[in-house]
């Protein structure tokens, strides 16, 4: 069965710093890989998307993501946090399209 | 191009009474998911329909819930006599086409309903 670990729940970084957010997956067969942004009380906004081809990913608002198949995992990082970053996270997993398996979720705190 | 609609954005129900939860998908998407997400957890798949057709109800409970896509008008997700449990926040998502992992069937979000079962 597919599965997605996202590892911790909650991560505070400072204004400026550097974020990462853990994602480690599991499945059978080659994924489609997402991560997706979620601000309170609003639905999910697409962050990026892995289908094939080049494994660094880039996204909306300075976000990307490396798909490392021996690893299994597909984190995410942009190398400045602003405030307006402070939400929560979620790695997703479509093993052959349709349906996402999501992680848990990960709150990313900014401070000042 | 207006996004994902989903109404009501809240709801309060009962024990017992019906909840009814209602998806316009964007313009052009013939493609209808459903996903719920309990406090504290991620979401979880529940059901796809293409229009008049359920693809995948593998994530459906097997009593009391049901979803329809006709062939005018909004999907809509079901929910019969309503529990405590089934509390939570339901999102709908669209997408354009057959899921073949490229960007044109991107999975796009509505707002979500927040349920209350009292």
């Amino acid at each position: 069965a597919q599965s997605v670990t996202q590892l911790g729940s909650h991560v505070s970084v400072s204004e400026g710093a550097l974020v990462l957010l853990r994602c480690n997956y599991s499945s059978s067969v080659p994924p489609y890989l997402f991560w997706y942004v979620q601000y309170p009380n609003q639905g999910l906004q697409l962050l990026l998307k892995y289908t094939t081809g080049a494994t660094l990913v880039k996204g909306i608002n300075g976000f990307e993501a490396e798909f490392k198949k021996s690893e299994t995992s597909f984190h995410l990082t942009k190398p400045s946090a602003h405030m307006s970053d402070a939400a929560e996270y979620f790695c997703a997993v479509s093993p052959e399209g349709g349906k996402l398996i999501f992680g848990q979720g990960t709150e990313l705190s900014v401070k000042p | 191009n207006a996004g994902v609609m989903q109404n009501p954005r809240h709801l309060v129900r009962r024990r017992g009474q019906e909840a009814r939860l209602r998806c316009s998908p964007m313009k052009g998407h013939s493609h209808v998911y459903w996903y719920r997400q309990l406090p504290e957890e991620g979401l979880k798949f529940m059901v796809y329909l293409q229009k008049e057709n359920i693809i995948d109800e593998s994530g459906m409970p097997k009593e009391r819930f049901s979803a329809e896509f006709p062939k005018e008008g909004p999907s809509i997700l079901r929910i019969q006599q309503v529990v405590r449990g089934d509390s939570a926040a339901y999102f709908c998502a669209s997408s354009p086409q057959w899921p073949t992992g490229g960007w044109a069937d991107t999975q796009y979000f509505g707002p979500g309903t927040r349920l209350t079962v009292l």
